[in-house]
């Protein structure tokens, strides 16, 4: 199995801050890395994949980078919104696996 | 506009099956696009995998739950469902099912279905 990891587990931020969240692949998984954001009682929602492809309707302070086994996710400008969990997700090869999360916190 | 709504008991006894089905609408679940994922999340957790059917049949499961794991479509129904067997406190989750879509290289789960708690207690 492949096994993602990100950084930081957690953290906190304030509103227009930039964030980056990272992603790590136990092996290469070329581009094959989907960003999904997540709040509290909801269903997760796609930002980005293919590692930096955004996604129809994603507000365009998200963005995503990497290849191979670094991954990036970054937040430009924080807004009120995107307080949130946030995911990335290899298809590279079966099973499907997930990062642990990040959990992005109002300072 | 495709949607999933997931339906199936929130409560299920240890070393008993759990069983939901999630049933399509708007759309065709024999779009060659498309598979039709189940995904679990025990409460403060993170996302797993369980696993994915085409609607010709063939299926993929998480290897960590292979032994336990039913997943089935019925085409003329437009619907698919989990099957899992001998549950546990540890199988306690909020289940999902999701569509992945895995066409020219590109990938993701969406939409999902709303989510069904299932909760495994005596």
């Amino acid at each position: 199995d492949i096994q993602m990891t990100q950084s930081p587990s957690s953290l906190s931020a304030s509103v227009g801050d930039r964030v980056t969240i990272t992603c790590r692949a136990s092996q290469r998984i070329s581009v094959y890395l989907t960003w999904y954001q997540q709040k509290p009682g909801k269903v997760p929602k796609v930002l980005i994949y293919t590692a930096s492809n955004l996604q129809s309707g994603v507000p365009s302070r998200f963005s995503g980078s990497g290849s191979g086994t670094d991954f990036t996710l970054t937040i430009s400008s924080l807004q009120p919104e995107d307080f949130a969990t946030y995911y990335c997700q290899q298809s590279f090869s079966t099973p499907l696996t997930f990062g642990g999360g990040t959990k992005v916190e109002i300072k | 506009q495709v949607q999933l709504q997931q339906s199936g008991p929130g409560l299920v006894k240890p070393s008993q099956t759990l069983s939901l089905t999630c049933t399509a609408s708007g759309g065709s679940i024999t779009n060659d696009d498309y598979y039709w994922s189940w995904i679990r999340q025990p409460p403060g957790k993170g996302l797993e995998w369980i696993g994915y059917i085409y609607h010709s049949g063939n299926v993929y499961y998480n290897p960590s739950l292979e032994s336990r794991v039913d997943i089935s479509v019925d085409t003329s129904k437009n619907q698919f469902s989990l099957r899992l067997s001998s549950v546990t406190a540890a199988d306690t989750a909020v289940y999902f099912c999701a569509r992945y879509y895995d066409s020219r290289g590109m990938n993701w789960f969406d939409p999902w279905g709303q989510g069904t708690l299932v909760t495994v207690s005596s």
